[in-house]
């Protein structure tokens, strides 16, 4: 069945260090694919998504290309900021905008000290 | 954004109890809600899936007489845990969606239970 696996935490990194969370997925068909950060004592939000292969979503100066050769949607950041802590999700639905199938990674939590 | 709240954050039960947990989207009518459970370490679990007015959809393996569900407005969506046990533990989040601008999922800040 459709799946996502990405990479496990925790992750420390010093600020202005890049970043890079890695997310593979298993689906049959043309899933979108998502990644949500949910801030300490906060409902997940969403990041960015990406709708069809080799799009790029973007938000923050986060960014993830869907990669259908590989079935991976990688999450990137130049240079990281403190108020960047927290955890991130990598999810995939066959709907983009329904949900009704989501699946989600285990979480990645992300520590960025000063 | 939208602003999706759970109520309480946190709960503590004895095993035997019964626990609702309240999903309620504050600035948005939402047609649609869903519930997750996610364990330790592990992915957010689609448990079941809620249009107001009519009864929950649940997923496979989800018992729907344990896991109550109501969506009795377009704002409120409720989850009743019936004679918790431990096993039962986990933390529970809710998520909802509305129409047009709202079409999409947004969650709320979740649910510890923990059952004694």
């Amino acid at each position: 069945g459709d799946s996502v696996t990405q990479m496990e935490g925790p992750v420390t990194l010093s600020e202005e260090a890049f970043l890079t969370i890695n997310c593979t997925y298993t689906a049959t068909g043309y899933p979108s694919l998502f990644w949500y950060v949910q801030y300490p004592g906060e409902g997940l939000q969403l990041l960015l998504k990406a709708t069809k292969a080799d799009d790029k979503g973007s938000n923050k100066g986060f960014e993830a290309t869907y990669r259908k050769e590989t079935t991976s949607f990688h999450l990137e950041k130049g240079s990281v900021q403190v108020s960047d802590s927290a955890v991130y999700f990598c999810a995939l639905s066959r709907n983009a905008n329904t949900g009704n199938q989501f699946y989600f990674g285990t979480g990645t939590s992300l520590t960025v000290i000063p | 954004g939208a602003v999706v709240s759970q109520h309480p954050s946190r709960v503590i039960c004895k095993s035997g109890t019964s626990v609702k947990i309240e999903c309620r989207s504050l600035d948005f009518q939402a047609t649609t809600m869903f519930w997750y459970r996610q364990f330790p370490k592990q992915s957010l679990m689609l448990m079941a899936t809620s249009n107001e007015g009519s009864k929950a959809t649940y997923e496979q393996g989800v018992e729907k007489d344990k896991f109550l569900i109501n969506h009795a407005s377009l704002t409120l969506s409720t989850l009743t845990v019936t004679s918790a046990h431990p096993e039962d533990s986990s933390f529970y989040i809710c998520s909802a969606r509305g129409q047009g601008s709202y079409n999409e999922q947004f969650f709320g800040p979740g649910t510890r239970l923990t059952v004694l």
